[in-house]
């Protein structure tokens, strides 16, 4: 089976960067992606990984290590805005189709 | 068009009651998906539909029965549902099973069984 750990907390000041970790267990990978959500809102998609190295996409970078199964997303210019819970997401193989698993969430906390 | 569109917004039904939870988009995806979500979790994958079938069941009870008419509605209908079901219910579509295509979500239904 799949397993995806994440930090279930993070706080950092605004204007800040900080850096949320996730590691993965999984078979036929075939990429990561990081997911937003606002409490009571939808999770809404931030960036995908398919290969190693960053993707920069505005504030919000991300990036992927095949090899040591592991990506983070790096989030700069931290806004109160921010605040919310990110999840990495592993597409993978099951049974022959692909399918999304989502990762234990980190809670991000922006302070002044 | 970029929306996914899920109705109704809350939901409290009894253990007795059947009741189904509704699904739209129109951007033209040919994958859709239902997670369930419980507070302070990351969203647990259900079911996809790929081009209208069934693709995957993630050994989900009987009493969750999903249904897709057509490319671009998808119904959760519910009946004899326990208390422990009661949690945010989110349809999502993609434009396939591909690589990379990412999900989007609709806002989902917060369903409370009583």
């Amino acid at each position: 089976g799949q397993s995806l750990e994440q930090p279930s907390e993070v706080t950092a000041v605004e204007g800040a960067i900080v850096q949320i970790n996730c590691t993965y267990q999984t078979s036929g990978f075939y990429g990561l992606s990081w997911y937003q959500q606002h409490d009571g809102g939808a999770p809404t998609f931030l960036s995908y990984n398919a290969l190693d190295g960053l993707e920069e996409t505005g504030r919000f970078s991300s990036f992927l290590s095949r090899s040591d199964s592991y990506g983070y997303l790096l989030l700069q210019e931290l806004q109160m805005k921010d605040s919310a819970s990110y999840f990495c997401a592993v597409r993978d193989l099951t049974g022959g189709y692909q399918k999304v698993t989502f990762g234990t969430g980190t809670k991000l906390q922006v302070i002044p | 068009d970029t929306e996914v569109t899920q109705t109704p917004k809350h939901l409290v039904m009894g253990m007795t009651n059947k009741k189904s939870l509704k699904c739209e988009q129109h951007m033209g995806h040919r994958a859709m998906y239902w997670y369930k979500q419980k507070a302070k979790k990351p969203p647990e994958l259900m079911f996809v539909y790929s081009y209208e079938k069934l693709s995957i069941n993630e050994s989900v009870p009987s009493r969750f029965s999903p249904e897709c008419p057509n490319s671009s509605l998808l119904n959760l209908h519910l009946h004899a549902l326990q208390p422990e079901d009661s949690a945010l219910y989110l349809c999502a579509s993609s434009l396939g099973q591909g690589t990379n295509e990412k999900l989007f979500f609709g806002s989902g239904t917060q369903l409370s069984v009583l």
